[in-house]
């Protein structure tokens, strides 16, 4: 089972809008309704940001958003903030014989 | 409020098992919905579940480390640990243990802060 293919890098300016994509396949993305999205500070353990395509888990700020179509989920930061620099990484459910992926992960840099 | 946090050597020679070990504090391990895992994370690479036990004992692996890994749990002590075999040096990573929320949904939280095991000689 291959990684979800994330770009390696997304950059926006403080107040700006950015949307990192998360390409997976049939067998997991496009099938599960079952993606999640993790931020990881450097030197941190990650942190859930997104559950099941678009839940936001308490305490999380409402500028990230999640949203699928197809093999593909995506996450929007929303007002880019200095503290959102971090790497983003999706997840995806894939069946009872993968179980999990996890995708390539995204460096956000907030210029 | 839960936490995690893992324990064990730093240090694995090559060929040898790697063992560590996740203390549950702030809730039980047993009893409830969620599975407990374990993820991994070589460094400047990305993420990899490893695999994951629910209080039962039941186990899920990742189908590319299921022969090497061994997940266990001991719920008297709110503790589960992982066993990684005949390690090499692609094994060096940072490990992770968290909560894993399964049965129709699928997202880990909240995770330890995780620990460096280095594979050398």
């Amino acid at each position: 089972q291959s990684a979800l293919t994330q770009p390696a890098s997304v950059s926006g300016s403080p107040g700006q809008s950015i949307t990192i994509s998360c390409t997976g396949t049939s067998s997991d993305v496009g099938s599960y309704n079952l993606v999640s999205w993790y931020q990881q500070h450097p030197g941190k353990a990650p942190k859930l940001m997104i559950s099941e395509v678009s839940k936001r888990p308490s305490g999380v700020s409402n500028r990230f958003s999640g949203s699928k179509s197809g093999n593909t989920a995506s996450l929007t930061i929303s007002g880019l903030q200095a503290e959102d620099e971090a790497d983003y990484y999706c997840c995806s459910y894939a069946g009872s014989s993968t179980f999990g992926v996890f995708g390539t992960g995204t460096k956000v840099t907030v210029l | 409020q839960l936490q995690l946090q893992e324990s064990g050597p730093g240090l694995v020679k090559p060929s040898e098992t790697l063992s560590l070990t996740c203390t549950v504090s702030g809730g039980s391990i047993s009893g409830s919905s969620y599975y407990w895992g374990w993820i991994r994370q070589p460094p400047g690479k990305g993420l990899e579940w490893i695999g994951s036990i629910y209080y039962s004992g039941s186990t899920y692996y990742n189908p590319s480390l299921k022969s090497r890994v061994t997940i266990s749990v001991d719920t008297s002590k709110n503790q589960f640990s992982l066993k990684l075999s005949s390690v090499t040096a692609a094994d060096t990573a940072v490990y992770y243990c968290a909560r894993h929320v399964w049965y129709g949904l699928w997202y880990f939280d909240p995770w330890g802060r995780g620990t460096l095991v280095t594979v050398s000689s």
